[in-house]
């Protein structure tokens, strides 16, 4: 069962853009459309902040877009603020018994 | 407001057990496929497990299956998770999560579970 692949690390200064990048296969990310992207702030629980690779849930500001080429899924978060700054996990519906799966991780830095 | 609430989280010794339990309020259980993820310290998200509505169909990761057990009351508008022959490694904050989707559309808070002698 393998996570899957995010980069460790990426970074903006406020009002730029940064985009991160989710890998996995075509039994998972490229089979289907039900890639979701959470949003956790130390200490606290995982927020979804995109659905089904491009849909946001209500109240997420339209500076975050979601996007799927391939076996890669990308989330991009426009107009870098403050506030942005938090881990960004990416998730993929698997097809076999495994269900689900997330990506390690990306820490968001707001230079 | 919907709100899930977890908690039996605690201290336990390798090989024990806990069981954890996930409260909904403002919404109803019975609707909706659940599930458990947790998060050890200091380290990503881990799906654990998921349940149907019904109860009738259960999903697992490989890494607790076999010693953890879902389920629900949905009576009781509550979720379960029975965790078995505990190991260091599943020392970690609990989720239980609502799907919509096959997305976690509302998180509780989390409940510790640590394991040591």
């Amino acid at each position: 069962q393998s996570a899957l692949t995010q980069p460790p690390s990426a970074s903006g200064s406020p009002g730029q853009a940064v985009t991160i990048s989710c890998t996995g296969t075509s039994s998972d990310i490229g089979g289907y459309n039900y890639v979701s992207w959470y949003q956790q702030h130390p200490g606290k629980a995982p927020k979804p902040m995109i659905y089904e690779v491009t849909k946001r849930p209500s109240g997420v500001p339209d500076r975050f877009s979601g996007s799927k080429s391939g076996n890669t899924a990308s989330l991009t978060v426009s107009g870098l603020q403050a506030e942005d700054e938090a881990d960004y996990y990416c998730s993929s519906f698997v097809d076999n018994s495994n269900y689900l799966v997330f990506g390690g991780g990306t820490k968001v830095t707001v230079l | 407001e919907v709100q899930l609430v977890e908690s039996g989280g605690g201290l336990a010794q390798p090989g024990g057990s806990l069981r954890l339990s996930c409260a909904a309020s403002e919404f109803s259980l019975s609707s909706h496929s659940m599930a458990w993820v947790r998060q050890a310290p200091g380290k990503g998200l881990e799906w654990v497990s998921t349940i149907s509505p019904s109860g009738d169909n259960t999903f697992y990761a490989d890494s607790v299956k076999g010693r953890f057990t879902i389920s629900r009351d949905n009576s009781r508008n509550s979720l379960y998770l029975q965790v078995n022959s505990l190991r260091a490694e599943d020392t970690a904050v609990y989720y239980c999560a609502k799907i919509f989707y096959y997305y976690m559309d509302v998180w509780g808070k989390g409940t510790t579970v640590t394991v040591s002698s």
